[in-house]
């Protein structure tokens, strides 16, 4: 139990739609990233959030987009979905202190399914 | 740019057997590595880091890793399997220096532990 939580757990959504991930950070956690798992993959780094700053982000296109909010909670946006968005999207906070090996803890994820 | 190559997609082995799972990286620079183990349905759970601080890296539930520079790897090994350890298992490097959190995983090894 990583106090990470997400909603929904599962989602299905069709080609075109657009669709909003939640996650709730561990209280004090001041980042939180996000990331792809498509099947058989290992997880993909979207971007992360520090502060409610984006503070680096991956090989994602702009219609992948992210809040973070004061109450330790964030969202991933995803507009105009296309079928290869399907995945399970993970979330995963930490408290930085500057150092890179800050344990993050993972939340479960939500299984996004677009037909 | 740094990455990480995981030999075997699959691992089978008796229960009580030793467990190997391999991991090699590729860096530039000093590397932060990771284990990290994902159980059906569940998010992902820190096994073990590497930090630099020693080369041999002991982790939960009885799993160890070794960073060898010579060799560039990082493979995570237990003595004895239990039925329990059946998951998949993910190596990671952190991207970039001084890239908090923002990891780059494998492709994942899944554990079978037969009876």
């Amino acid at each position: 139990e990583t106090g990470v939580t997400q909603s929904p757990t599962h989602l299905i959504k069709t080609r075109g739609q657009q669709v909003t991930l939640r996650c709730s950070s561990q209280s004090g956690h001041n980042t939180v990233s996000w990331y792809q798992q498509a099947l058989g993959q290992g997880p993909q780094f979207i971007f992360q959030y520090y502060r409610e700053e984006e503070n680096g982000r991956g090989n994602f296109p702009p219609r992948f987009s992210g809040l973070q909010f004061p109450n330790y909670s964030s969202e991933l946006n995803v507009n105009a979905l296309e079928l290869d968005d399907s995945a399970l999207y993970l979330c995963a906070s930490s408290w930085t202190s500057g150092a890179p090996t800050d344990t993050q803890y993972f939340g479960p994820g939500t299984r996004l399914t677009v037909l | 740019a740094q990455s990480v190559t995981q030999l075997g997609s699959h691992v089978s082995v008796s229960e009580g057997a030793l467990v190997l799972l391999r991991c090699n990286y590729s860096s530039s620079v000093p590397p932060y590595l990771f284990w990290y183990v994902q159980y059906p349905n569940q998010g992902l759970q820190l096994l073990l880091k590497y930090t630099s601080a020693a080369t041999l890296v002991k982790g939960i539930n009885g799993f160890e890793a070794e960073f060898k520079k010579s060799e560039t790897s990082f493979h995570l090994t237990k003595p004895s399997a239990h039925m329990s350890d059946a998951a998949e298992y993910f190596c990671a490097v952190i991207l970039g220096s001084g890239n908090t959190g923002k990891l780059i995983f494998g492709q994942g090894t899944t554990l079978q532990v037969k009876p």
